[in-house]
């Protein structure tokens, strides 16, 4: 079993429509990460939270918007999305992402399929 | 610059047979280097990392990998295939000017013959 959540697994939504993605560890880790994966590509980095800040958004467009409420909880909202967007949505979390960070792994969920109609 | 350079798209190998998976990266410093393991629809799941201390690196599931400064090389291998290890195959770099940027390579999908 993963020690990252996230829900839910699948998501259909429409063009029009606002929902939220949901991630959740609890392994006292400070950095927590967005990626977004297409079919058959390696994840790609959307954005980076470092101690409850945002300290990385990868010019990703404004129908997505990230939250951290707090150090074990992580938010993607998602409005106005384009059938373009469909894809699996990972949540990630490391130990801390400076210093030690780099020897520190990413912890990953299972994801959230998406698909927009 | 890093980069990460994993030399097969596909590898496809019998059951009970020897599994390698070859990675290269590119990296001003001293690296650190992961592979991570996807099976269809989940997340990515971490085998093993190498952080400078030993060159071979034990993992799980019977994987291990060998750093080879000399050749830039973090080659993944498992003595014996099983019908399970069939999935994505993710080689991993992470060094220090990297900061929050981890660089996956391609990715190579592993088939398990019967």
């Amino acid at each position: 079993d993963t020690e990252v959540t996230q829900t839910p697994k699948h998501l259909v939504m429409g063009m029009t429509n606002k929902k939220s993605l949901k991630c959740e560890q609890h392994m006292g880790h400070r950095a927590m990460y967005w990626y977004k994966q297409k079919a058959k590509k390696p994840p790609e980095l959307m954005f980076v939270y470092s101690y409850e800040k945002l300290s990385i958004n990868e010019s990703v467009p404004s129908r997505f918007s990230p939250e951290c409420p707090n150090s074990s909880l992580l938010n993607l909202h998602l409005h106005a999305l384009q059938p373009e967007d469909s894809a699996l949505y990972l949540c990630a979390s490391s130990q801390d992402s400076l210093g030690l960070g780099r020897n520190s792994p990413l912890h990953f969920g299972n994801g959230t399929r998406l698909t927009v109609t | 610059a890093q980069s990460v350079t994993q030399l097969d798209s596909h590898v496809s190998v019998s059951e009970g047979t020897p599994v390698l998976l070859r990675c290269n990266y590119s990296s001003s410093y001293s690296p650190s280097l992961f592979w991570y393991v996807q099976h269809p629809n989940k997340g990515l799941q971490l085998l093993l990392k190498y952080t400078s201390a030993a060159t071979l690196v034990k993992g799980i599931n019977g994987f291990e990998a060998e750093f080879k400064k000399s050749e830039t090389s973090f080659h993944l291998t498992k003595p014996s295939a099983h019908m399970s290890d069939a999935a994505e195959y993710f080689c991993v770099v992470r060094d220090y000017t990297g900061g929050f940027k981890t660089i996956f390579g391609a990715g190579t999908r592993l088939f398990v013959k019967a």
